[in-house]
Protein backbone atom coordinates (compact mmCIF):
# COMPACT_ATOMS: atom_id res chain seq x y z
CA UNK A 1 0.00 0.00 0.00
CA UNK A 2 1.88 2.91 -1.34
CA UNK A 3 1.75 6.33 0.32
CA UNK A 4 3.54 9.12 2.63
CA UNK A 5 2.71 8.68 6.36
CA UNK A 6 3.20 11.51 9.03
CA UNK A 7 3.26 10.87 12.99
CA UNK A 8 2.38 11.37 14.83
CA UNK A 9 -1.16 13.38 13.76
CA UNK A 10 -1.39 15.67 17.01
CA UNK A 11 1.25 17.24 18.89
CA UNK A 12 1.75 19.43 21.66
CA UNK A 13 4.34 20.73 22.98
CA UNK A 14 5.68 23.38 25.28
CA UNK A 15 7.14 26.69 24.43
CA UNK A 16 11.11 26.42 24.36
CA UNK A 17 11.19 22.96 23.11
CA UNK A 18 12.18 21.50 19.65
CA UNK A 19 10.45 19.06 18.41
CA UNK A 20 10.65 16.61 15.38
CA UNK A 21 8.31 15.58 12.67
CA UNK A 22 7.95 12.30 10.98
CA UNK A 23 7.89 12.01 7.32
CA UNK A 24 8.03 8.78 5.16
CA UNK A 25 6.78 7.61 1.88
CA UNK A 26 7.19 4.33 -0.19
CA UNK A 27 6.80 5.57 -3.57
CA UNK A 28 9.99 5.85 -4.60
CA UNK A 29 9.52 9.24 -5.05
CA UNK A 30 12.84 11.72 -5.10
CA UNK A 31 11.80 14.83 -3.99
CA UNK A 32 9.57 15.49 -0.79
CA UNK A 33 8.78 18.69 0.32
CA UNK A 34 7.59 20.46 4.19
CA UNK A 35 4.45 23.10 3.78
CA UNK A 36 2.73 24.85 6.89
CA UNK A 37 -0.32 25.73 6.58
CA UNK A 38 -2.60 28.37 8.84
CA UNK A 39 -6.50 28.44 9.72
CA UNK A 40 -8.16 29.63 6.11
CA UNK A 41 -4.93 30.38 4.59
CA UNK A 42 -2.99 28.17 1.82
CA UNK A 43 0.08 26.53 1.86
CA UNK A 44 3.98 27.88 2.52
CA UNK A 45 6.93 26.00 1.88
CA UNK A 46 9.38 25.68 4.29
CA UNK A 47 12.21 22.85 3.15
CA UNK A 48 12.06 21.18 -0.02
CA UNK A 49 14.91 18.17 -0.96
CA UNK A 50 15.45 16.53 -3.98
CA UNK A 51 18.06 14.12 -3.67
CA UNK A 52 19.32 12.28 -0.87
CA UNK A 53 21.68 14.46 1.50
CA UNK A 54 20.72 17.89 0.11
CA UNK A 55 17.27 20.57 0.71
CA UNK A 56 16.61 23.68 -0.30
CA UNK A 57 15.08 26.36 1.78
CA UNK A 58 11.86 27.51 1.11
CA UNK A 59 9.78 30.54 1.59
CA UNK A 60 9.84 30.51 5.25
CA UNK A 61 12.91 28.04 6.52
CA UNK A 62 13.34 30.40 9.68
CA UNK A 63 13.33 28.23 12.64
CA UNK A 64 13.06 24.99 10.97
CA UNK A 65 15.80 22.16 10.45
CA UNK A 66 15.64 19.22 8.19
CA UNK A 67 17.05 16.38 6.86
CA UNK A 68 17.50 13.78 4.04
CA UNK A 69 19.65 11.01 5.32
CA UNK A 70 17.11 8.77 2.99
CA UNK A 71 15.14 8.99 0.06
CA UNK A 72 12.20 7.45 1.90
CA UNK A 73 12.71 9.90 4.64
CA UNK A 74 12.38 13.68 5.50
CA UNK A 75 11.87 14.57 9.40
CA UNK A 76 11.65 18.41 10.04
CA UNK A 77 12.56 19.58 13.40
CA UNK A 78 11.02 22.69 14.51
CA UNK A 79 13.04 24.30 16.69
CA UNK A 80 12.39 27.04 19.84
CA UNK A 81 13.92 30.06 17.48
CA UNK A 82 10.07 29.59 15.37
CA UNK A 83 8.80 32.25 16.95
CA UNK A 84 4.94 30.88 15.98
CA UNK A 85 4.98 26.91 15.49
CA UNK A 86 1.19 26.19 16.26
CA UNK A 87 0.19 25.44 12.68
CA UNK A 88 -0.80 22.53 10.82
CA UNK A 89 2.09 20.93 8.82
CA UNK A 90 1.81 19.09 5.43
CA UNK A 91 4.33 16.74 4.09
CA UNK A 92 4.46 15.60 0.62
CA UNK A 93 6.73 14.13 -2.36
CA UNK A 94 6.71 14.05 -5.79
CA UNK A 95 8.41 12.09 -8.76
CA UNK A 96 10.68 14.63 -10.75
CA UNK A 97 10.94 12.50 -14.11
CA UNK A 98 8.58 13.97 -17.06
CA UNK A 99 8.23 17.50 -15.58
CA UNK A 100 4.61 17.18 -14.62
CA UNK A 101 5.51 17.04 -10.54
CA UNK A 102 2.48 16.37 -9.65
CA UNK A 103 2.84 16.08 -5.79
CA UNK A 104 0.99 13.34 -3.38
CA UNK A 105 0.61 14.81 0.60
CA UNK A 106 0.59 12.84 3.85
CA UNK A 107 -2.30 13.28 6.31
CA UNK A 108 -0.38 15.97 8.10
CA UNK A 109 0.70 16.75 12.00
CA UNK A 110 -1.22 19.60 13.95
CA UNK A 111 1.62 20.45 15.84
CA UNK A 112 0.56 22.91 19.20
CA UNK A 113 2.70 24.73 20.98
CA UNK A 114 1.86 26.71 24.56
CA UNK B 1 6.08 33.56 -2.33
CA UNK B 2 1.90 32.53 -3.15
CA UNK B 3 1.79 32.97 -6.96
CA UNK B 4 -2.07 32.12 -7.24
CA UNK B 5 -5.16 33.45 -6.18
CA UNK B 6 -8.65 31.82 -5.58
CA UNK B 7 -11.74 33.49 -6.31
CA UNK B 8 -14.04 33.98 -4.73
CA UNK B 9 -12.77 32.56 -0.81
CA UNK B 10 -15.81 30.93 -0.48
CA UNK B 11 -18.36 29.74 -2.15
CA UNK B 12 -21.75 27.79 -1.20
CA UNK B 13 -24.13 26.05 -3.39
CA UNK B 14 -26.91 23.32 -3.50
CA UNK B 15 -26.48 19.94 -4.42
CA UNK B 16 -26.47 19.14 -7.89
CA UNK B 17 -25.34 22.87 -8.90
CA UNK B 18 -22.22 23.70 -10.89
CA UNK B 19 -19.20 25.17 -8.87
CA UNK B 20 -16.90 27.77 -10.56
CA UNK B 21 -13.97 28.94 -8.85
CA UNK B 22 -11.07 30.62 -10.46
CA UNK B 23 -6.95 31.03 -9.59
CA UNK B 24 -5.07 34.10 -11.57
CA UNK B 25 -1.13 34.01 -11.48
CA UNK B 26 1.55 36.27 -11.97
CA UNK B 27 4.45 34.70 -13.62
CA UNK B 28 4.86 32.37 -16.41
CA UNK B 29 4.33 28.37 -15.75
CA UNK B 30 5.11 25.48 -16.92
CA UNK B 31 2.13 23.53 -15.36
CA UNK B 32 -1.20 24.67 -13.33
CA UNK B 33 -2.62 21.81 -10.80
CA UNK B 34 -5.64 21.88 -8.81
CA UNK B 35 -5.84 20.16 -5.51
CA UNK B 36 -8.54 19.67 -3.26
CA UNK B 37 -8.55 19.31 0.69
CA UNK B 38 -11.05 18.48 2.95
CA UNK B 39 -11.10 19.41 6.39
CA UNK B 40 -8.10 18.68 8.64
CA UNK B 41 -6.67 16.37 6.15
CA UNK B 42 -3.85 16.78 3.16
CA UNK B 43 -4.13 17.24 -0.20
CA UNK B 44 -5.32 15.22 -2.73
CA UNK B 45 -4.35 16.14 -6.86
CA UNK B 46 -7.17 16.79 -9.02
CA UNK B 47 -6.33 17.48 -12.64
CA UNK B 48 -2.87 18.95 -14.31
CA UNK B 49 -3.23 21.53 -17.27
CA UNK B 50 -0.27 21.95 -18.96
CA UNK B 51 1.16 25.69 -20.53
CA UNK B 52 0.29 24.55 -23.68
CA UNK B 53 -3.39 23.24 -23.33
CA UNK B 54 -6.60 25.22 -23.04
CA UNK B 55 -8.87 22.72 -21.74
CA UNK B 56 -8.69 19.13 -19.35
CA UNK B 57 -11.67 17.07 -18.85
CA UNK B 58 -11.90 14.78 -15.86
CA UNK B 59 -15.57 13.40 -14.74
CA UNK B 60 -17.20 15.81 -13.17
CA UNK B 61 -14.45 18.38 -13.67
CA UNK B 62 -13.48 20.70 -16.05
CA UNK B 63 -10.32 23.10 -16.23
CA UNK B 64 -9.41 25.55 -18.53
CA UNK B 65 -6.24 27.91 -19.00
CA UNK B 66 -5.45 31.02 -20.04
CA UNK B 67 -1.80 31.66 -20.37
CA UNK B 68 -2.20 35.62 -21.65
CA UNK B 69 -4.21 36.40 -18.81
CA UNK B 70 -2.63 34.44 -16.16
CA UNK B 71 -5.33 32.70 -15.57
CA UNK B 72 -7.44 29.26 -14.80
CA UNK B 73 -10.77 28.30 -14.17
CA UNK B 74 -12.02 24.58 -12.17
CA UNK B 75 -15.74 23.80 -12.70
CA UNK B 76 -17.28 21.24 -10.88
CA UNK B 77 -20.61 19.80 -12.34
CA UNK B 78 -23.77 18.22 -11.08
CA UNK B 79 -21.90 18.94 -7.27
CA UNK B 80 -22.80 16.46 -4.72
CA UNK B 81 -22.09 16.96 -0.63
CA UNK B 82 -19.16 15.04 -0.90
CA UNK B 83 -17.41 18.20 -2.91
CA UNK B 84 -17.60 19.96 0.42
CA UNK B 85 -13.60 20.86 0.74
CA UNK B 86 -11.45 23.65 0.09
CA UNK B 87 -9.95 23.64 -3.42
CA UNK B 88 -6.05 24.74 -4.41
CA UNK B 89 -4.44 25.97 -7.56
CA UNK B 90 -0.63 25.20 -7.75
CA UNK B 91 1.85 26.64 -10.32
CA UNK B 92 5.20 25.26 -11.46
CA UNK B 93 7.93 27.93 -13.65
CA UNK B 94 9.76 26.24 -16.26
CA UNK B 95 12.97 24.29 -14.56
CA UNK B 96 11.79 24.41 -11.26
CA UNK B 97 9.90 21.91 -9.56
CA UNK B 98 8.28 23.43 -6.45
CA UNK B 99 4.78 23.96 -6.56
CA UNK B 100 3.39 27.96 -5.20
CA UNK B 101 0.43 27.38 -4.01
CA UNK B 102 -3.11 29.97 -3.82
CA UNK B 103 -5.04 30.22 -0.53
CA UNK B 104 -7.62 27.95 -1.92
CA UNK B 105 -11.36 28.77 -2.73
CA UNK B 106 -13.67 26.77 0.16
CA UNK B 107 -16.74 25.36 -1.40
CA UNK B 108 -19.66 24.21 1.18
CA UNK B 109 -22.15 22.13 -0.87
CA UNK B 110 -25.87 21.99 0.85
CA UNK B 111 -27.74 18.95 0.70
Amino acid sequence: DGGITQSPKYLFRKEGQNVTLSCEQNLNHDAMYWYRQDPGQGLRLIYYSQIVNDFQKGDIAEGYSVSREKKESFPLTVTSAQKNPTAFYLCASSNLDGGLYEQYFGPGTRLTVT
Amino acid sequence: SQQGEEDPQALSIQEGENATMNCSYKTSINNLQWYRQNSGRGLVHLILIRSNEREKHSGRLRVTLDTSKKSSSLLITASRAADTASYFCATDARNDYKLSFGAGTTVTVRA
